[in-house]
């Protein structure tokens, strides 16, 4: 069973604060990588992919891989109260077709402190 | 361009009852998912159709079924719910483009069986 785990939380930071959040994966195989965000009561967003080594950035928001310690992390700078929200890594694999599927984290709940 | 809908938002059943489900997508994807959330447990897929005419099972199929109406649309069916089916329900469309590959999800349904 292919597994992505992650620290459920909850991460308290305060405003203007690096959010870091981290995940760790099973599957060594996998070539892509995602962060969700997802606020209470609705469904996940997706804000990152990453599918290289390194880091890739977005605004606020950088996503870092490293294949060879199957880690994927997720920084916030100047983290604002919008934040709060449980972020959810997911990993793709090949269980679920020729297209495969995500293997989803069960989230990490992040509190940005005004 | 409404991305993925679903209805009903809200729904509650009796043991025993069963209802249906519906999930459409507006982005002309190929592959759509629906997915169960449960506090503690994340997202697991119950179902998936890669393509128009073709299901297959997901991670936890048991007690339902689904229909790939047409490309548009994704239906769970429920034919006898459970207490144990009480859950967040989400449908999801996948946009797949060489190594892009690109989850979005619907609003969701809270589904309650008593």
């Amino acid at each position: 069973q292919k597994e992505v785990e992650q620290n459920s939380g909850p991460l308290s930071v305060p405003e203007g604060a690096i959010a870091s959040l981290n995940c760790t994966y099973s599957d060594r195989v996998s070539q892509s990588f995602f962060w969700y965000r997802q606020y209470s009561g609705k469904s996940p967003e997706l804000i990152m992919s990453i599918y290289s080594n390194g880091d890739k950035e977005d605004g606020r928001f950088t996503a870092q891989l490293n294949k060879a310690s199957q880690y994927v992390s997720l920084l916030i700078r100047d983290s604002q109260p919008s934040d709060s929200a449980t972020y959810l890594c997911a990993v793709k694999s090949w269980y679920g077709g020729s297209q495969g599927n995500l293997i989803f984290g069960k989230g990490t709940k992040l509190s940005v402190k005004p | 361009n409404a991305g993925v809908t679903q209805t009903p938002k809200f729904q509650v059943l009796k043991t025993g009852q069963s209802m249906t489900l519906q999930c459409a997508q507006d982005m002309n994807h190929n592959s759509m998912y629906w997915y169960r959330q449960d506090p503690g447990m994340g997202l697991r897929l119950i179902y998936y159709s890669a393509s128009e005419g073709t299901t297959d099972k997901g991670e936890v199929p048991n007690g339902y079924n689904v229909s790939r109406l047409n490309k548009r649309e994704f239906s769970l069916r429920l034919e006898s719910a459970a207490p144990s089916q009480t859950s967040v329900y989400f449908c999801a469309s996948i946009f797949l483009s060489g190594s892009v590959y690109e989850q979005y999800f619907g609003p969701g349904t809270r589904l309650t069986v008593t």
